[in-house]
């Protein structure tokens, strides 16, 4: 079974709104740890934003939000004023326990439109 | 200076030829991780290291080895090269204190070997 789900390939966005890019796992796990990473065209990995499952508010890092809601085992990323340079490709990824297991969904590509 | 570097950056071999990628970092993790990227497939975690001496298979290890030559150098050998594991190649560290309660536990990445075979 998936761990993480993304169920968006692909997503348009104009430029200064807000966009959700969605996330769904699957652990039976109570400590676990909820992650974005942003891939530019240039290839590297860039860590977004974390939320730990015992974590009660959600997260945020500047334009990125996490909307955690645990019941569902979802875990969403708001970016909120879009702007051109936030085209690229997101992951969601989940470590489990204390770090042995560490996965990441099929990503989703966000293009920003002018 | 990057914190994890990989090398090479771009590689072409033969199929049958073997192969070593080499990752160093200058984090101080303690941990070290090999993925590979297919496109469509994200990223799969072939082999993970918690310390020099635990070294743990993950989803897709056949076809590859590694060495852990010291905290901050993790090798990644392909024996006898093949067309399918031609990919985007990632090394990532990550600081066990982290996942302890005192951080976040997330990875680190390199910037990535492409690797053909032909």
């Amino acid at each position: 079974a998936q761990k993480i789900t993304q169920t968006q390939p692909g997503m348009f966005v104009q430029e200064k709104e807000a966009v959700t890019l969605d996330c769904t796992y699957d652990t039976s796990d109570q400590s676990y740890g909820l992650f974005w990473y942003k891939q530019p065209s240039s290839g590297e990995m860039i860590f977004l934003i974390y939320q730990g499952s015992y974590d009660e508010q959600n997260a945020t890092e500047g334009r990125y939000s996490l909307n955690f809601q645990k019941a569902r085992k979802s875990a969403n990323l708001v970016i909120s004023a879009s702007q051109l340079g936030d085209s690229a490709m997101y992951f969601c990824a989940m470590r489990e326990g204390h770090g042995q297991n560490f996965v990441f969904g099929p990503g989703t590509r966000l293009s920003v439109l002018p | 200076d990057a914190d994890v570097t990989q090398t090479p950056r771009n590689r072409i071999t033969k199929t049958g030829k073997r192969i070593m990628l080499e990752c160093s970092q200058t984090k101080g993790h303690d941990r070290m991780y090999w993925y590979r990227q297919d496109p469509g497939l994200g990223l799969r975690l072939i082999y993970y290291s918690f310390d020099v001496k635990d070294i743990n298979k993950g989803e897709i290890s056949d076809g590859y080895s590694v060495s852990r030559q010291a905290q901050a150098k993790f090798s990644l050998s392909l024996e006898s090269a093949i067309p399918n594991q031609t990919a985007l190649y990632f090394c990532a560290t990550s600081d066990s204190k982290g996942v302890r309660g005192q951080g976040t536990g997330e990875q680190y990445f390199g910037p990535g070997t492409r690797l053909t075979v032909t």
